[in-house]
């Protein structure tokens, strides 16, 4: 079956340091892959996807690149914020047979100190 | 702003009592819901796609019975917890299917905390 496995948390870092998010999946097609964010009190929202290998998904500073040969999909940021402290989600949507349904990591949460 | 709004935000109940969360959509009409349940340290697992006018599909080890979905307008899912009891306690969370021509991007809700005593 799909699955995605990501980092265990948390993770604290400084104020403009680098940030590396794993994240691999198994999958029994050619899913797409996501990741989500949830900031404190919030709901989920999709930060970037990718739809297909090598293709490289980018939003407000992070980037993740789909890896089929090593069926990866790592977050990174050059130079975090205070403000990017949340919980990240990986995720993958298989859309074989037509299904919408999204397979979750277990998030990992990230502490960003000035 | 938020698109998909979920009320109550958290509830408590006592064992035994039937608790009904609602999702909305607000932005859009949705034909596809979702409702996902997550458990603390761990990853959202869905429960059900819910479809506007017909009944709700199951993920496998759902109790229907027990997790009763009404999807009966195109912006409004409910979820209802029928006779709670403690191991029910968690954070259910809605999605919203939207499509455009750039693709489908599920919008989630700020989740609802049951607490069941």
């Amino acid at each position: 079956g799909n699955s995605v496995t990501q980092m265990e948390g948390p993770v604290t870092l400084s104020e403009e340091a680098f940030l590396t998010i794993n994240c691999t999946y198994t999958a029994t097609g050619y899913p797409s892959l996501f990741w989500y964010v949830q900031y404190p009190g919030e709901g989920l929202q999709l930060l970037l996807k990718a739809t297909k290998a090598d293709d490289k998904g980018s939003n407000k500073g992070f980037e993740a690149t789909y890896r089929k040969e090593t069926t990866s999909f790592h977050l990174e940021k050059g130079s975090v914020q205070v403000s990017d402290s949340a919980v990240y989600f990986c995720a993958l949507r298989d859309p074989q047979g037509g299904s919408e349904k999204l397979v979750f990591g277990k998030g990992t949460k990230l502490t960003v100190n000035p | 702003g938020a698109v998909v709004s979920q009320h109550p935000s958290w509830v408590i109940c006592k064992s035994g009592t039937s608790v009904k969360i609602e999702c909305r959509s607000l932005d859009f009409q949705a034909t596809t819901m979702f409702w996902y349940r997550q458990f603390p340290k761990q990853s959202l697992m869905l429960m059900a796609t819910s479809n506007e006018g017909s009944k709700a599909t199951y993920e496998q080890g759902v109790e229907k019975d027990k997790f009763l979905i009404n999807h009966a307008s195109l912006t409004l899912s409910t979820l209802t917890v029928t006779s709670a009891h403690p191991e029910d306690s968690s954070f259910y969370i809605c999605s919203v299917l939207a499509s455009s021509y750039i693709g489908d991007t599920q919008y989630f809700g700020p989740g609802t905390r049951l607490t069941v005593l």
